[in-house]
């Protein structure tokens, strides 16, 4: 089955920096990776996704690239601000090509910015 | 439109006592998934159903079972419970597409 990792499990930035979190994934049919963000307490939330069929994304302070060939795929966020501490969760599955749409996680990565 | 509606929001088990968590989704989603989620873990799928009348094991499917009712509700059930148990547990829907929708989460823990 899949198999996503995510690096680092901790990340700390200050505010207005640029903050980076790296997933790899094993199944190379996988076509579809979101990005979830879970504050304390709270349900993971999708913030950003991407599909096999484009190599980046962006959403204002947000960004998802995607190395097909490399199997790894990025989230950037850049000037980042107190609200966005939280952690973040990067995810992969198959989508609607087979094997169900399961979706694989990664273990996740705490990002705390820091005035 | 209220989703993906989880319950209970909490609850504290004796060790061997037996519940069961409901989900319900409004959305007409074929796919519903129960995932638990412990520190450092990240979120591990348990079970899932690809649609009505079909279940299928996840990842860590043992001491668990489940309902898929109807198209609306998918029920996790733990028979005996552990205290490898605790945790949050997390039930999701999903679009064609792969798009999550996530209730807001049982946290269990068994003493």
């Amino acid at each position: 089955g899949e198999n996503v990792e995510q690096h680092p499990s901790t990340l700390s930035v200050q505010e207005g920096d640029s903050a980076v979190i790296k997933c790899t994934y094993s199944d190379s049919a996988s076509n579809y990776f979101p990005w979830y963000k879970q504050e304390l307490g709270k349900r993971p939330q999708l913030i950003i996704d991407i599909r096999s069929n484009v190599g980046e994304k962006k959403d204002q302070r947000i960004a998802v690239t995607l190395n097909k060939t490399a199997k790894h795929f990025s989230l950037h966020i850049t000037e980042t601000q107190p609200e966005d501490s939280a952690v973040y969760f990067c995810a992969a599955s198959r989508g609607v090509t087979g094997g169900g749409n399961k979706l694989t996680f990664g273990t996740g990565t705490q990002l705390k910015v820091e005035l | 439109n209220a989703g993906v509606t989880q319950t209970p929001k909490f609850q504290v088990l004796k060790t061997g006592q037996s519940m069961t968590l409901q989900c319900a989704q409004d959305m007409n989603h074929n796919s519903m998934y129960w995932y638990r989620q412990d520190p450092g873990m990240g979120l591990r799928l348990i079970y899932y159903s690809a649609s009505e009348g079909t279940t299928d094991k996840g990842e860590v499917p043992n001491g668990y079972n489940v309902s898929r009712l109807n198209k609306r509700e998918f029920s996790l059930r733990l028979e005996s419970a552990a205290p490898s148990q605790t945790s949050v547990y997390f039930c999701a829907s999903f679009q064609v597409q792969g798009l999550a929708f996530f209730g807001q989460g049982t946290r269990l823990t068994v003493v």
